[in-house]
């Protein structure tokens, strides 16, 4: 039973215009959400999060949406540069108190083309 | 700063052999993880620390899969005996917990496990 879910495998975009990447979860009790980045042979590198009391969180070209009622959060990149080429993950908190450790979607591989 | 500094970065094994992954989380996080990831799939959390007492391994394959962080700092993930299954990208990360609604989550670089 996925609790995160990244629908698409992989998404191309041309340089310059926007990227947006979708994640949907299952588990209302989700907290904090956040968004990382993956080169390969790396690990996840901090991209940006929100809490579940805000909408919308902004920091530089990355803006995170959060769709409390549809349980559907997404990643605006704009505009995509091709160093943003790389494997995306969705994670989120669970409410359970501190930090708790997160779930993960399987990943959307961003492709910026040229 | 350092990161989170994890060794070895690969290592190949065969079936049935112990192996230890290390990991040094950033100076102050009291909070310790190790997830697992496979190939095309997310990470997943193995086990968490708090200081030195695991708070929650309920994802911790027991029977073959063991962790300790004796002093609160760093930490060992050993799998003893490794199966086939096993080879995938072992994780550690590191949180301070929460700091004004920001929980700091960083990762290290990961140790890819190839059983053979």
């Amino acid at each position: 039973d996925q609790q995160v879910k990244q629908n698409s495998p992989s998404l191309s975009v041309q340089e310059g215009r926007i990227s947006i990447l979708n994640c949907d979860y299952t588990n209302s009790m989700f907290d904090y959400f956040l968004w990382y980045k993956k080169y390969p042979a790396e690990g996840p590198t901090f991209l940006i999060s929100i809490s579940s009391i805000k909408d919308k969180n902004e920091d530089g070209r990355f803006t995170v949406f959060l769709n409390k009622s549809a349980k559907h959060l997404s990643l605006h990149i704009v505009p995509s540069q091709p160093g943003d080429s790389a494997v995306y993950f969705c994670a989120a908190k669970g409410a359970g108190g501190g930090a708790d450790g997160l779930t993960f979607g399987k990943g959307t591989h961003l492709i910026i083309q040229p | 700063e350092a990161g989170v500094v994890q060794s070895p970065r690969y290592k190949i094994i065969e079936k049935k052999q112990p192996v230890a992954f290390w990991c040094n989380p950033i100076s102050g996080h009291n909070t310790l993880y190790w997830y697992r990831q496979n190939l095309g799939q997310g990470p997943e959390l193995l086990i968490r620390y708090e200081n030195e007492e695991a708070v929650d391994d309920s994802q911790l394959p027991k029977d073959r899969f063991s962790a300790e962080r004796l002093k609160g700092v760093d930490s060992t993930l050993k799998i003893q005996p490794a199966e086939l299954g096993d080879s995938a990208v072992y994780l550690c990360a590191s949180s301070p917990g929460e700091i004004g609604n920001y929980y700091g989550y960083t990762f290290g670089s990961g140790t890819r496990l190839t059983v053979v």
